[in-house]
């Protein structure tokens, strides 16, 4: 049972916009920036998003985050088939004294 | 380009310890944290702990309190990360990340290219 919630899988088809929630906590989403990593199949995770909303250099700008309250999405416009990947939030917890990690969501592009 | 190259794989019985050793290339070491996250197969990503390399002051996660330590060299810039008293469910694949810190954010760039630690008899 992941600290983070997501749901456990999202689809769309090519040139669609998909949204991935993750909800949280007062002593993790609420109180800390939130961060979203792409996992490709068979490769480790890369940065995606990094303080609720920034982009690393790099990564197209299809891909955007906000974050309200307890709550974060991370939004993919515009879906590609080199998408499909699997999509995890995170952020540092207070109470628990650790980086915390949603359980992951499978994208499927259609 | 900053990188971290891990270790390869390694296979271990119940009960040994392991040692993932992480290298880092392209950036000062001491100026970044390391943590290490794992990932059983299918399963999602599980944070382990996190040492500064300039000070090397740790933090673990509870679950693994007492199993896992994470040291480095500063002289050839690589990280470690040992776990000991194995078991089945140990089996996983162990990352470790360069952590950047702003504020009230904390987030891993990059990755290495994980180690799979395989605990069977």
């Amino acid at each position: 049972q992941s600290v983070l919630t997501q749901p456990p899988s999202a689809s769309g088809t090519p040139g669609q916009r998909v949204t991935i929630s993750c909800s949280g906590s007062s002593s993790n989403i609420g109180s800390n920036t939130v961060n979203w990593y792409q996992q490709l199949p068979g490769t480790a995770p890369k940065l995606l998003i990094y303080s609720n909303n920034q982009r690393p250099s790099g990564v197209p700008d299809r891909f955007s985050g906000s974050k309200s309250g307890t709550s974060a999405s991370l939004a993919i416009s515009g879906l590609q088939s080199e998408d499909e990947a699997d999509y995890y939030c995170a952020a540092w917890d207070d109470s628990l004294k650790k980086v915390v990690f949603g359980g992951g969501t499978k994208l499927t592009v259609l | 380009q900053v990188q971290l190259v891990q270790s390869g794989a390694e296979v271990k019985k119940p009960g040994a310890s392991v040692k993932v050793s992480c290298k880092a290339s392209g950036y000062t070491f001491t100026s970044y944290d390391i943590n290490w996250v794992r990932q059983a197969t299918g399963q999602g990503l599980e944070w382990m702990g996190w040492m500064n390399p300039n000070s090397g002051n740790t933090g673990y996660a509870q679950k693994f309190q007492g199993r896992v330590t994470i040291t480095r060299n500063t002289s050839i810039s690589t990280a470690y990360m040992e776990l000991s008293s194995l078991r089945s469910e140990d089996t996983a694949v162990y990352y470790c990340a360069r952590a950047r810190r702003l504020g009230r954010g904390y987030w891993f760039d990059p990755w290495g290219q994980g180690t799979l630690v395989t605990v069977s008899s």
